[in-house]
Order: C-alpha cells, then structure tokens, then sequence
C-alpha cells in the first residue's frame, strides 16, 4: 500500500534562518507531489507542483522554493524564513489518471 | 480560476443531530474531495465523487454537476466528528493541484 511521510511535525525557526521540509511517498512511483500552505484564518494554497523529477511549477512567488531530487522525495526550502511564512504545510500526492489525493500529516512552522 | 465557498464557516451543534455543510465552487472540476482536518492539522480525506453520491459510515457526500454544488452530512454526530471539514475542487488533468475552501469548523456537544 501507498504511505506518504512528512516531517516534522512541528518546527520552531527564527527570522532569517533557513528551512527545509520533507516529503516522501512510498508504495508508487512517478506520482505528482504538491506542497500546500495554509496561513492562519486562510483555506489550504497550493504553492508548488512536481509530475516527475527535477520538474517544479510554482504557482505563488514568494520567499520558498522546492526540489524533487528523487522520484518520490519532495523537498521545500528557504535560504531565509519571514515571520510571513508561519502556517501549516502539507505535502499531498496523486496519479496521474486517477485524480484522487492522498495527505502528509502536515508541519505547524512557526517563525518568530 | 476556480473560486470554492463552503458554508457555514462555524457549526455548533448536539450529539445525535443531523450535519450539513455545503460547498459551491464557480468553474466545472472534474472532480471534488472532502477533508477532514483534526486539531493536530493532520488531514483525512473522507471522499472523492465526481457525480452522484458516496456514503461511508455515517458520512454522505453528494454533488450536483450542473449546479456546481456539494453537500456533505453526518448522521447521528458524535463528538468525535468534531473536526474542520474542508471541500477542495480539482480541474483539469489534475496534475495543478486542489483548490480548497476555507473549511467549516464543527464542533458536537455531548
């Protein structure tokens, strides 16, 4: 059966210090990976989207970036972190043809 | 861009009731999920429909195509349920990702 990990769970940072959160999917491959944020009083955002390695739509500009270095890792990161980027962030995966997603537990980021 | 309303934000209610929130989205999708959000932030997803109706346990979803509309209702709540419930809308080939509402926070008073 198919598992997604994500970590951590929660994650403490200061202004200007660095970030990076993993994703990994087992049980499938090539599987699309999402990186979504929900800020607080705000609905779920999709930030980034990977059909395969190496291959990174982004759809909000923003202080982030993400990697997909391996088939079913994906990787979100800041060289350095705005008290802005505080929220919940979800890593999610689906097939191509069949359309329906399944979910990371999330990470609260708080940066203060 | 896909626009996704969900109704009411906040429901309080007694064990034993009948729950129904609703969700209407502005462009056809191919297809719809529900969410359920716990304290922690962990999300579950409860259903995916792109027509008609599913029923799992005490969870119903519906979906109305041609009025760009969903329901989903629980009945006999339990104050287990209480959780964010959070609709989200999938368009296209699906490789660009779910727009999601805002969420409905329940909450079943024993």
């Amino acid at each position: 059966s198919q598992t997604i990990h994500q970590w951590p769970a929660t994650l403490v940072q200061p202004v200007g210090s660095p970030l990076s959160l993993e994703c990994t999917v087992e049980g499938t491959s090539n599987p699309n990976l999402y990186w979504y944020r929900q800020a607080a009083g705000r609905g779920l955002q999709l930030l980034f989207y990977s059909i395969g390695i190496d291959q990174i739509s982004s759809e909000v500009p923003q202080n982030l970036s993400a990697s997909r270095p391996q088939d079913r890792q994906f990787i979100l990161s800041s060289k350095k972190l705005l008290l802005s980027d505080s929220g919940f962030y979800l890593c999610a995966w689906s097939r191509v043809i069949n359309t329906e997603a399944f979910f990371g537990q999330g990470t609260r980021l708080t940066v203060v | 861009k896909n626009e996704v309303e969900q109704s009411p934000q906040n429901l309080t209610a007694q064990e034993g009731e009948f729950i129904t929130i609703n969700c209407s989205y502005s462009v056809g999708i191919s297809a719809l999920h529900w969410l359920q959000q716990h304290p922690g932030g962990g999300i579950v997803s409860l259903f995916m429909l792109s027509s008609g109706k599913k029923k799992h346990g005490r969870l119903i979803a519906t979906i109305n195509i041609q009025e760009k509309h969903s329901s989903l209702h629980i009945t006999a709540s339990h104050p287990r349920d209480s959780a964010v419930y959070i609709c989200a809308t999938l368009s296209g080939g699906g490789a660009d990702g779910l727009t999601f509402g805002k969420g409905t926070h329940l909450i079943i008073q024993p």
